[in-house]
């Protein structure tokens, strides 16, 4: 079936510095791919949806310049959180949409912690 | 527009009984219908999907859930649960087969199994 790659898994990094995750679709090519955020305890929100070859759409009250998102590719997109601040850390989760079945595939995600 | 909800945050049931995890959606467009199961600190796992076919939809792991329209719910159900079953589970909508379109979580439920 369908995999997501996502990477890495954990991350810690300190205030002021940036952090780039990657994900992959290693067996399907994947148009548009989708990153989420998850706090503790609670649902995923979506964060911007990233489109092959064209600007990521994001959600209202995401800031694209914070959460920079690039999707070179069919097979991966990467999510970069510049100059991190403790807020931001969470759990990111990529997933991305496999045309074949009609269903999303979810990366296993990413536990950043900003201290 | 699309939105889940997700009726109990927490559900508890004893090893050996029936699960039931409630949700209702709204769609302005024919629906499909996915539930998720997510262990700690890990990606999301699809459990099944409704995509208008069948509306009794069977997944893995002995679970599954019947879409009624006419009460525009999607409830999970497994008749016996098993201690392995013990996670946070999560229903999801999107807006049929247009490739473009993201999901839209319900809250959760997480489902604690008593031995």
């Amino acid at each position: 079936g369908a995999v997501v790659s996502q990477h890495p898994s954990r991350v810690i990094c300190k205030s002021g510095t940036s952090v780039k995750i990657e994900c992959r679709s290693l067996d399907f090519q994947a148009t548009t791919m989708f990153w989420y955020r998850q706090f503790p305890k609670q649902s995923l929100m979506l964060m911007a949806t990233s489109n092959e070859g064209s600007k990521a759409t994001y959600e209202q009250g995401v800031e694209k310049d914070k959460f920079l998102i690039n999707h070179a590719s069919l097979t991966l997109s990467t999510l970069t959180v510049t100059s991190a601040h403790p807020e931001d850390s969470s759990f990111y989760i990529c997933s991305a949409r496999d045309s074949r079945v009609g269903g999303y595939t979810f990366g296993s995600g990413t536990r950043l912690t900003v201290v | 527009a699309q939105s889940v909800t997700q009726l109990g945050s927490h559900v508890s049931v004893s090893e050996g009984a029936l699960v039931l995890l409630r949700c209702n959606y709204s769609s302005s467009v024919p629906p499909y219908l996915f539930w998720y199961v997510q262990y700690p600190n890990q990606g999301l796992q699809l459990l099944l999907k409704y995509t208008s076919a069948a509306t009794l939809v069977k997944g893995i792991n002995g679970f599954e859930a019947e879409f009624k329209k006419s009460e525009t719910s999607f409830h999970l159900t497994k008749p016996s649960a098993h201690m392995s079953d013990a996670a946070e589970y999560f229903c999801a909508v999107s807006g049929g087969g247009n490739a473009g379109n993201m999901l839209t979580f319900g809250g959760g439920t997480r489902l604690m199994v008593k031995p």
